[in-house]
């Protein structure tokens, strides 16, 4: 399976504290990107980050990639009651064929 | 405002009896997937249109079958749904493959 990995599979954190999220993959990629899930409902893209891209932000978050070592991760800042949910990283393999495999998801809770 | 749209939300079946899951989409994007998502698990692509093209994942079961009428309109179709095929049913779109993707609210399939 070329599934990405995320660690940790589930993560508790005070409300306003920061929240790492890591995924690591085993292809070399176009892009990778992060999704969030609210549960029981469907995926919202955050943000997209290319091979050739070694950081991006956008708000309260903060996407590193390291393609030598086939990971990234998320940041989350100032985290809100609302950011409980899972999320997922995705990455586009360089072998051209159209479409994401997604990681195995992390289940974030803020606890207020 | 465009959007991704699946109907039902919920669908209850009896095991063997043929289900159709719809997915629209006003953001006239080349490209739609449906993925199947078991609990506490990573969405599964199953198969996946660019344009016109039917690209079907190699372990997609052949009781699933999809049709693209035309670029607004997919669907998924389950041709004899066992115990196991209980899963949120996700359709995704996207306007250049392999990259951000929009995603429906889902369909919960529930099959007795």
């Amino acid at each position: 399976s070329q599934q990405g990995e995320e660690d940790p599979q589930a993560l508790s954190i005070q409300e306003g504290e920061n929240a790492t999220m890591n995924c690591s993959y085993k292809t070399s990629i176009n892009n990778l990107q992060w999704y969030r899930q609210n549960s029981g409902r469907g995926l919202v893209h955050l943000i997209l980050i290319r091979s050739n891209e070694r950081e991006k932000h956008s708000g309260r978050l903060r996407v590193t990639l390291d393609t030598s070592k086939k990971s990234s991760s998320l940041l989350i800042t100032a985290s809100r009651a609302a950011d409980t949910a899972s999320y997922f990283c995705a990455t586009e393999s360089n072998f051209g064929n159209e479409k994401l495999t997604f990681g195995t998801g992390t289940r974030l809770t803020i606890i207020p | 405002d465009a959007m991704v749209i699946q109907n039902p939300r919920y669908q209850v079946t009896q095991f063997g009896k043929p289900v159709t899951l719809s997915c629209s989409q006003t953001l006239n994007h080349n490209v739609m997937y449906w993925y199947q998502q078991k609990s506490s698990q990573a969405p599964k692509l199953l198969f996946h249109y660019y344009d016109k093209d039917f690209n079907n994942e190699a372990d997609t079961p052949d009781n699933f079958q999809s049709r693209r009428p035309n670029t607004s309109f997919c669907f998924l179709d389950i041709r004899s749904p066992g115990l196991g095929d209980a899963a949120m049913y996700l359709c995704a779109t996207s306007q250049i493959a392999g990259e951000t993707q929009y995603f429906g609210p889902g369909t919960r399939l529930l099959v007795l």
